[in-house]
């Protein structure tokens, strides 16, 4: 039984350009969540996506979006990178929208140049 | 906002001692729960241990326990019998029951001593 999976481990982009991180979730999982962990800080939700939809954000800018494929894993895509982008993205995903079963994947550590 | 805070940056702990992370966190919610995390240097968040706000009872799980007081708003994770693998950064976190919005904490970066 595969965990959560995230493609690329690492990814180095230029300012300004832009980047898509890969999430495939726990089998029998529905619900994905992404989170960016700065260089020794707690990580912070960006968002939730369910059912296709996105159901929850947090405070990030809209250069931060994302999508749910009918497979349940997603995509998140930042544009214009900014050097205080780099960090690791983590995935974490559930079955339903309660956090109570949340299992994270192993992160995509992003370097902007 | 929810707030969740970890006062102590850093702690070590002799191999088969107890030591014990702090957490306090800030919330207007009645029901909730908490979760400790643990962040090997593999990056992989791993679930040590949670806890409902409305249960009374303190969470175990085998080594790991913990403090938890809804009226203090603290939770601290306690470790018996600390082994070498268990240095990592370790994580409190927060979430309202119905979504995944997870507030965490700074982290506590543990060191296991020989």
């Amino acid at each position: 039984d595969a965990g959560v999976t995230q493609s690329p481990t690492h990814l180095i982009k230029t300012r300004g350009q832009q980047v898509t991180l890969r999430c495939s979730p726990k089998s029998g999982h529905d619900t994905v969540s992404w989170y960016q962990q700065a260089l020794g800080q707690g990580p912070q939700f960006i968002f939730q996506y369910y059912e296709e939809e996105e159901r929850q954000r947090g405070n990030f800018p809209d250069r931060f979006s994302g999508h749910q494929f009918p497979n349940y894993s997603s995509e998140l895509n930042v544009n214009a990178l900014l050097l205080g982008d780099s960090a690791l993205y983590l995935c974490a995903s559930s079955f339903g929208t309660s956090p109570y079963e949340q299992y994270f994947g192993p992160g995509t550590r992003l370097t902007v140049t | 906002a929810q707030t969740v805070t970890q006062s102590q940056p850093e702690m070590s702990v002799q191999e088969a001692e107890t030591v014990t992370l702090s957490c306090t966190y800030d919330t207007s919610e009645s029901d909730y729960y908490l979760f400790w995390y643990k962040q090997p240097p593999s990056r992989q968040m791993i679930l040590v241990i949670r806890q409902e706000a409305y249960k009374q009872q303190n969470a175990t799980e085998n080594r790991f326990s913990v403090n938890f007081q809804k009226a203090a708003k603290s939770f601290s994770l306690k470790i018996s019998d600390s082994q070498l693998g268990d240095a990592a950064m370790y994580f409190c976190a927060y979430s309202v029951v119905y979504g995944q919005n997870f507030v965490f904490g700074p982290g506590t970066r543990l060191s296991v001593l020989p």
